[in-house]
């Protein structure tokens, strides 16, 4: 079955620090990769996603390229701000099932 | 405004009274789902649906019923609750394209069981 490694958290940065959360999954067939976010008390919210190889996901300043032979997806961002501080998940969906397998979320803390 | 929308927001019960916790969409998506988040295990699926009267296990449905009668409504039931569904549980629908989809999501159910 498909599984989603996600980086361990919590992650505390300073304001307009680089962040990279790394993400690798195992998928039967050619999946579809998704990072979403998730702000204290509310819902998930999807970030950006890509649904081929080398396609480059970006929304809010945050980047994501599909990488095949690493079977990676890795989430950036130059410059975080307090803003930021959020859940991160990555997800990834294959099959006709349109089921989607997230990782343990990644805590990221964004101080002034 | 388009949304998905769960109730209630937060129920505190005992083992073994049944609940339902309700959720309805109005974009007219096919698909529709169950997730329970816990931590460190992020978001597991428990049950979804493709379609009326099409539903389908996820990875964790013990103790879990749906149903879908309505394209909108997807409610989840249980039966007997035990403790260890003490959880945050989110309802999710999908716009019907094959890949790529996103997932739209509800605020989220903060269920105890004591």
């Amino acid at each position: 079955g498909n599984s989603v490694t996600q980086m361990e958290g919590p992650v505390t940065l300073s304001e307009e620090a680089f962040l990279t959360i790394n993400c690798t999954y195992t998928a039967t067939g050619y999946p579809s990769l998704f990072w979403y976010v998730q702000y204290p008390g509310e819902g998930l919210q999807l970030l950006l996603k890509a649904t081929k190889a080398d396609d480059k996901g970006s929304n809010k300043g945050f980047e994501a390229t599909y990488r095949k032979e690493t079977t990676s997806f890795h989430l950036e961002k130059g410059s975080v701000q307090v803003s930021d501080s959020a859940v991160y998940f990555c997800a990834i969906s294959s099959g006709s099932a349109r089921q989607l397998t997230f990782g343990s979320g990644t805590q990221l803390t964004v101080l002034p | 405004e388009a949304q998905v929308t769960q109730n209630p927001r937060y129920l505190i019960t005992v083992t073994g009274k049944k609940l339902t916790v309700t959720c309805s969409q109005n974009m007219n998506h096919e698909y529709m789902s169950w997730y329970r988040q816990d931590p460190g295990l992020g978001l597991r699926q428990i049950y979804y649906s493709m379609n009326v009267e099409v539903t389908d296990k996820g990875d964790v449905p013990e103790g879990y019923k749906v149903s879908r009668k309505e394209k909108r409504n997807f409610p989840l039931i249980l039966e007997s609750p035990s403790p260890n569904q003490t959880s945050l549980y989110f309802c999710a629908s999908s716009v019907p394209d094959r890949k790529g989809y996103e997932q739209y999501f509800g605020p989220g159910t903060r269920l105890t069981v004591t």
